[in-house]
């Protein structure tokens, strides 16, 4: 298993939908796990941090499910602003010091 | 605060060309570290560093150089450059390893 996989997308969704992205990592040890959100040609930003069961912001609800190693991202009620691409972060395997990136899923709310 | 900044913004170089990116950051952050980005890979950890005057290994760093002589600045040399360094590169500071943490804007560097 890599030791970090997204939802290959693209996501295409009406204003308003609710949509989910799964994330599977491999480093059973993992004690954190981040959510970024990059915009086209745009540097990567924190949209959440999950360090127990989940974490909930406004729209967004992240979910840990560590039995079966995989962290969930909820969106609900999309906004056209939504529309980026979004990254899957954990701690790599045998060495908390380094972060591995997932390749990202894109998201486009439609109007 | 400006965060983190990375200069230049762009950059085109020829094959066997040596350049250095800038990256600073004014958040008194211990830890910083050079990603690159190619499409469909996600972010790759070329080098970081915990602290000043202390760097490491990342996931692929071949054909790299860092060094952090202050908390501030993280510079990353490219020593040959080869078009298989094409990429955009970006840089990144937290308050400590393992942690989510800021990114600067990135270099865009074309290797022809």
């Amino acid at each position: 298993r890599k030791e970090v996989e997204q939802d290959p997308g693209p996501f295409n969704v009406p204003e308003g939908a609710t949509v989910a992205f799964n994330c599977t990592y491999s480093n059973s040890a993992s004690q954190s796990f981040f959510w970024y959100r990059q915009d086209c040609r745009k540097e990567p930003k924190l949209l959440m941090s999950v360090y127990s069961s989940g974490n909930e912001d406004g729209r967004f609800t992240a979910q840990l499910n560590r039995a079966s190693q995989y962290i969930s991202l909820l969106i609900r009620d999309s906004k056209l602003s939504d529309s980026a691409t979004y990254l899957c972060v954990v701690p790599r395997a045998g060495s908390a010091r380094q972060l591995t990136f997932g390749s990202g899923t894109q998201l486009t709310v439609l109007p | 605060n400006a965060g983190v900044t990375q200069t230049p913004k762009f950059q085109v170089l020829k094959t066997g060309q040596s350049m250095t990116l800038q990256c600073a950051q004014d958040m008194n952050h211990e830890y910083m570290s050079w990603y690159r980005q190619d499409p469909g890979m996600g972010l790759r950890l070329i080098h970081y560093s915990v602290g000043a005057g202390i760097t490491d290994q990342g996931e692929v760093p071949n054909g790299y150089n860092v060094s952090r002589s202050t908390t501030e600045d993280f510079p990353l040399r490219l020593l040959s450059a080869a078009p298989s360094q094409t990429s955009v590169y970006f840089c990144a500071s937290s308050y400590s390893n393992g942690q989510s943490g800021y990114f600067g804007p990135g270099t865009r560097l074309l290797v022809l």
